[in-house]
């Protein structure tokens, strides 16, 4: 049972270039989420997914897309990257619930955008 | 939408010392208040956690009490070690809004 691992650990990207991070969890959670973790910003959500084929906006979604043509994948995309994307990047699992249920993180991936 | 501050964003205590970290909140329809640790270089997990229907929970060393009224929480750690060493990070909930709010982290170091 690995959890939520996320690939790949670092990358670092030019302006204008494209890429996906991939987010995996193999917990069967119903619920998945892509943040963002600045300095002093604390995590800002991007984009969630309440199951397979749904996505939604977060807090900051502009310049990012999803997919969550799985279950346990959660796609985050960057068309065309810039440095303000430059930031730590963290996907999330939880439980389907009528409540609130614990969310479990992945290690994280750090991008550098130049 | 909902705000949360948390303070401060720093903490320096010596080992066997208590720390309290604070957040407040803007929306008084949130009703779920969990505390996450961060270690270097690996991501958030949840340590404790409170719904608005109580105002304490207690888990061995740790603590978090909840002022509804006020709208502001509190973690606290009694008998700090030196493996509580980690950024923490307040958030706050409402059922149906399905996403965290999350405050802007605390840095707490335990000198041993």
């Amino acid at each position: 049972n690995a959890g939520v691992t996320q690939t790949p650990k670092f990358r670092v990207l030019k302006t204008g270039q494209s890429m996906t991070l991939l987010c995996a969890q193999d917990m069967n959670h119903e619920y998945m989420y892509w943040y963002r973790q600045d300095p002093g910003m604390g995590l800002r959500l991007i984009h969630y997914s309440v199951g397979e084929g749904t996505t939604a906006k977060g807090e900051v979604p502009d310049g990012y897309n999803v997919s969550r043509l799985k279950k346990q994948n959660f796609l985050l995309g960057l068309e065309s990257a810039a440095p303000s994307q430059t930031s730590v990047y963290f996907c999330a699992s939880s439980f389907r619930t009528g409540g609130w249920e614990t969310q479990y993180f992945g290690p994280g991936t750090r991008l550098l955008v130049l | 939408g909902e705000n949360v501050e948390q303070h401060p964003s720093t903490l320096s205590v010596q080992e066997g010392d208590s720390a309290v970290i604070k957040c407040t909140y803007s929306d008084s329809a949130s009703n779920y208040f969990p505390w996450y640790k961060q270690e270097l270089g690996k991501g958030p997990q949840l340590i404790i956690d409170i719904r608005s229907n109580v105002g304490e929970k207690k888990d061995q060393r740790i603590a978090v009490t909840l002022n509804k009224t006020a709208k502001h929480f509190s973690l606290h750690i009694t008998e700090t070690q030196p493996e509580d060493s980690a950024v923490y990070f307040c958030a706050a909930g409402e059922t149906g809004r399905r996403a965290l709010t999350f405050g802007s982290g605390t840095r707490l170091q335990v000198q041993p």
